[in-house]
């Protein structure tokens, strides 16, 4: 029972490198997120996609870059990483309106 | 501003006690959801609310969902300290099935 997989789990970045965070579930669902997650902010949605083949930004896009490469994986992708990115981050899926599943998360640290 | 404004931010309460969590906004949405997330994993689902008015008991927890589909409460019964835990709301914007979340509140039940 993997449900939804990211890696990796932990990550420490220097400002301006670049790096992709992966993600993949099994669980056939149409609708894929990524949120990052700071202290008193709760969850914060940076980019979804509603069905294989489309993204759109959410709240927080600056920085960020998405590709829904099938069905199974959606990829968020920093291009120059800064300090203001160092969070956790989470991936999620689920079918409209229903029960949202979460990976593990990455903690990620740029310095 | 957040879509869905969770009060309080932080609630600490002696083990036995009941509380109750809000989670507001000015938007009607089709339908919310609450979610549980513990130290180093992802939220996990508790309950979805649907219907306008609706009730939903959950063993103690009891859900409520306002009459105009913008407001939900979650009341905890004689409170554990395994209900420790960040209480999320979550709800659909509208746009496309863009899951947006509170920022949570984070509840400490002291034995």
């Amino acid at each position: 029972n993997a449900g939804v997989t990211q890696t990796p789990k932990f990550q420490v970045l220097k400002t301006g490198q670049s790096m992709t965070l992966q993600c993949a579930q099994d669980m056939n669902h149409n609708s894929m997120y990524w949120y990052r997650q700071d202290p008193g902010m709760g969850l914060r949605l940076i980019y979804y996609s509603a069905s294989e083949g489309t993204t759109d930004k959410g709240e927080v896009p600056n920085g960020y870059n998405v590709s829904r490469l099938n069905k199974r994986e959606f990829s968020l992708r920093l291009e120059s990483a800064a300090p203001s990115q160092t969070s956790v981050y989470f991936c999620a899926s689920s079918e409209l309106g229903a029960e949202a599943f979460f990976g593990q998360g990455t903690r990620l640290t740029v310095v | 501003t957040q879509l869905l404004e969770q009060s309080p931010q932080f609630l600490s309460i002696q083990e036995g006690e009941n509380l109750t969590v809000y989670c507001n906004s000015s938007s009607v949405f089709s339908s919310l959801q609450w979610y549980r997330q513990e130290p180093g994993e992802g939220p996990v689902l508790l309950v979805t609310v649907v219907t306008g008015g609706e009730v939903k008991k959950l063993k103690r927890l009891t859900f409520q969902f306002g009459d105009a589909r913008k407001d939900s409460s979650l009341h905890i019964t004689a409170a554990q300290t395994g209900d420790t835990g960040l209480y999320l709301c979550a709800g659909d914007s509208g746009n496309n099935n863009d899951m947006r979340f509170g920022a949570g509140t984070r509840l400490t039940v002291k034995p």
